[in-house]
């Protein structure tokens, strides 16, 4: 199977400006979740999603914002960019069928956003 | 809430030699915990995870829950588990995992 694909790989944007990070999980898995990896914070959780729904939220503000479609695709979005918001983005896609609890989450190779 | 501690931020040892990550964690319920790995230049992988109880590449972790620890654990370093490895507990919320910090492990030949 081929694994969790990111695009794109780099992004450079300016403060201000909105970006758009696009996520295609493993065939067949429906969750996708979402992080941000700095060095200062480490890797912190974003949200997740399942069958278009949004399932669960970490603390970021609301400028962070996802979806996901019906081929289980996701998109994460944030508006009005800031230098702190630079960062790996990583996507994870697991097959969970709803329960809560883990399941083995594979994760992408992440979007490297730079805010200048 | 739930945390995740790594104490080490780096560790170096020989080849051969045994090593030893440690994690510690907080979380009031019956929490899964994992060892997740990077090596260089490649994406965030799972070792391995407390209720499969086996050992990958040599590297085996116990969960302790009175001290609330999942060290991981290699009694003979090879070269090639030069890496960032990360303790990570998943709890009763969808689709998170909270992370540690990591932790650099170098093994010098």
């Amino acid at each position: 199977k081929a694994g969790v694909t990111q695009t794109p790989r780099y992004l450079i944007k300016t403060r201000g400006q909105q970006v758009t990070l696009s996520c295609s999980p493993i065939s067949g898995h429906r969750s996708v979740s979402w992080y941000q990896q700095t060095p200062g914070q480490g890797l912190q959780f974003l949200f997740e999603y399942f069958s278009e729904t949004q399932r669960n939220k970490g603390n970021f503000p609301g400028r962070f914002s996802g979806r996901q479609f019906s081929n289980s695709r996701s998109e994460m979005n944030v508006s009005t960019l800031e230098l702190g918001d630079s960062a790996l983005y990583l996507c994870a896609s697991s097959f969970a069928e709803g329960a809560v609890g883990y399941n083995e989450q594979f994760f992408g190779p992440g979007t490297r956003l730079t805010v200048l | 809430a739930q945390r995740v501690t790594q104490p080490e931020k780096l560790l170096s040892v020989f080849k051969g030699a045994p090593v030893e990550l440690k994690c510690n964690y907080s979380y009031s319920g019956s929490p899964e915990l994992f060892w997740y790995v990077q090596y260089s230049r490649q994406r965030l992988q799972l070792l391995l995870r407390h209720i499969s109880r086996e050992s990958i590449k040599g590297f085996t972790a116990d969960l302790n829950k009175g001290e609330t620890s999942f060290h991981l654990k290699k009694p003979f370093a090879q070269e090639e588990d030069s890496a960032m490895y990360y303790c990570a507990l998943s709890g009763t919320s969808y689709g998170k995992l909270t992370f540690g910090q990591g932790t650099i492990l170098t093994v010098h030949p």
